[in-house]
């Protein structure tokens, strides 16, 4: 069963705006979230966390909120940059059923920053 | 420093082979963890290491699925009888502790194709 649900597979956003992902969960048990971006033949990096007693973490020009009540997440990347092109994967953890640092990942959402 | 490495970066095999699958991840992690990506999906979670010993290899799909990590540093994935569906890109992953860091550093993958 698919905890971590990415419903868009796709994103295409103009340079200079922001970019909003979104990210659903199930799995009420699960306390920390965390993105990843992935670039073609590369594995995945971390780019941003928030842990479930926050709503809000912020770096740089990422932001991750978090709505618990809803088990909903978005990232809002501003400004947007040529760079930031990538599949952007949204994953949890936490649930204390499952094993310390076992991620569930979203499918991922493709990021295209047009100039 | 040196990242998460994985050997090979392709591998392409018979149905019915056997392979193997090298990680060497960050010099000074204990926690290791191999996941699989199949294509259009986020990566999968198959076995964690805490040091030596398999911590949680729930996510092994089934028993032509094994992996080791001897000496607490590098693992091997090993697959036997390979089937076609086994084809993915097999990522492994380092943390610090699993316990410490919920962030996981990954290797750039193996893809495997099974013909």
């Amino acid at each position: 069963d698919q905890q971590v649900k990415q419903n868009s597979p796709s994103l295409s956003v103009q340079e200079g705006r922001i970019s909003i992902l979104n990210c659903d969960y199930t799995n009420s048990m699960f306390d920390y979230f965390l993105w990843y971006k992935k670039y073609p033949a590369e594995g995945p990096t971390f780019l941003i966390s928030i842990s479930s007693i926050k709503d809000k973490n912020e770096d740089g020009r990422f932001t991750v909120f978090l709505n618990k009540s809803a088990k909903h997440l978005s990232l809002h990347i501003v400004p947007s940059q040529p760079g930031d092109s990538a599949v952007y994967f949204c994953a949890a953890t936490g649930d204390k059923t499952d094993s310390w640092g076992k991620l569930q990942f979203g499918a991922g959402t493709q990021v295209v920053v047009t100039p | 420093g040196a990242g998460v490495s994985q050997t090979p970066s392709n591998k392409v095999t018979e149905k019915g082979k056997y392979v193997e699958l090298r990680c060497d991840p960050i010099s000074g992690h204990t926690a290791l963890y191999w996941y699989r990506q199949s294509l259009g999906q986020g990566p999968e979670f198959l076995i964690y290491f805490q040091g030596t010993g398999a911590a949680d290899d729930s996510g092994l799909p089934n028993d032509r699925f094994f992996a080791v990590r001897p000496e607490g540093s590098v693992s091997t994935l090993k697959i036997q009888r390979t089937e076609r569906g086994d084809s993915a890109v097999y990522l492994c992953a380092s943390s610090l502790t699993a316990q410490s860091s919920y962030e996981q550093y990954f290797g750039p993958g193996t893809r495997l194709t099974v013909t």
